[in-house]
């Protein structure tokens, strides 16, 4: 059974980096699928913010692509989202997923999730 | 950008009510439409992918109908464990957006 966990700094001080780490275990992101990032700010609705490919592709949302960057190690096994210049509009409830993705068939969609992790922008 | 429009943003059920939510998309997607559930403080959970297609494990009273730019969400008899907020999700465009969210709340 695939799972995700998050992690990373709870707070990040404005115009600084937010930095976060997927780990996934269960399966190994080096055999197939895409991995996306999701944010939610608090009492709000969802924002997809960008996803990888195991062999490195990405897609950013062009909303935040100027300071998104999505990269993936195969060696740990988790994925991991760098957002540069944050403000307080960046805080939210990130969100990790496992992206499926079958082309024009199907679509694609999350599943599963992570728990989510709360990054506050605050001096 | 898609834009994805839920209706309502939020109704007042009882248990063993008939529930819809309509999702609708700015321009076609075919049947690119997925359906997810989040319970507060939780992850959203996926519901319904491709329109129409059940996720395993899901209750077979969710279904999900639709194509082009209208879609639905229906519960066919409400359950304690439902209340949630429900988010439809395009996948026709490679800029994936979801719809701002219906919360079912207790009437």
């Amino acid at each position: 059974q695939v799972q995700l966990q998050e992690s990373g700094p709870g707070l990040v001080k404005p115009s600084e980096t937010l930095s976060l780490t997927c780990g996934v275990s269960g399966y190994s992101i080096s055999s197939d699928y895409h991995w996306g990032w999701i944010r939610q700010p608090p009492g709000k609705g969802l924002e997809w913010i960008g996803t990888i490919y195991h062999s490195g592709i990405t897609y950013y949302n062009p909303s935040l692509k100027s300071r998104v960057t999505i990269s993936v190690d195969t060696s740990k096994n988790q994925f991991s989202l760098n957002l540069t210049s944050v403000t307080a509009a960046d805080t939210a409830v990130y969100y990790c997923a496992r992206q499926l993705w079958f082309g024009d068939e199907w679509g694609s969609w999350f599943d599963p999730w992570g728990q989510g992790s709360l990054v506050t922008v605050s001096s | 950008d898609i834009q994805m429009t839920q209706s309502p943003s939020s109704l007042s059920a009882s248990v063993g009510d008939r529930v819809t939510i309509t999702c609708r998309a700015s321009q076609s997607i075919s049947t690119y439409l997925n359906w997810y559930q989040q319970k507060p403080g939780k992850a959203p959970k996926l519901l319904i992918y491709a329109a129409s297609s059940l996720q395993s494990g899901v209750p077979s009273r969710f279904s999900g109908s639709g194509s082009g730019t209208e879609f639905t969400l229906t519960i066919s008899s409400l359950q304690p464990e439902d209340f949630a907020t429900y988010y439809c999700q395009q996948s026709y465009s490679t800029l994936w957006t979801f719809g701002q969210g219906t919360k079912v709340e207790f009437k």
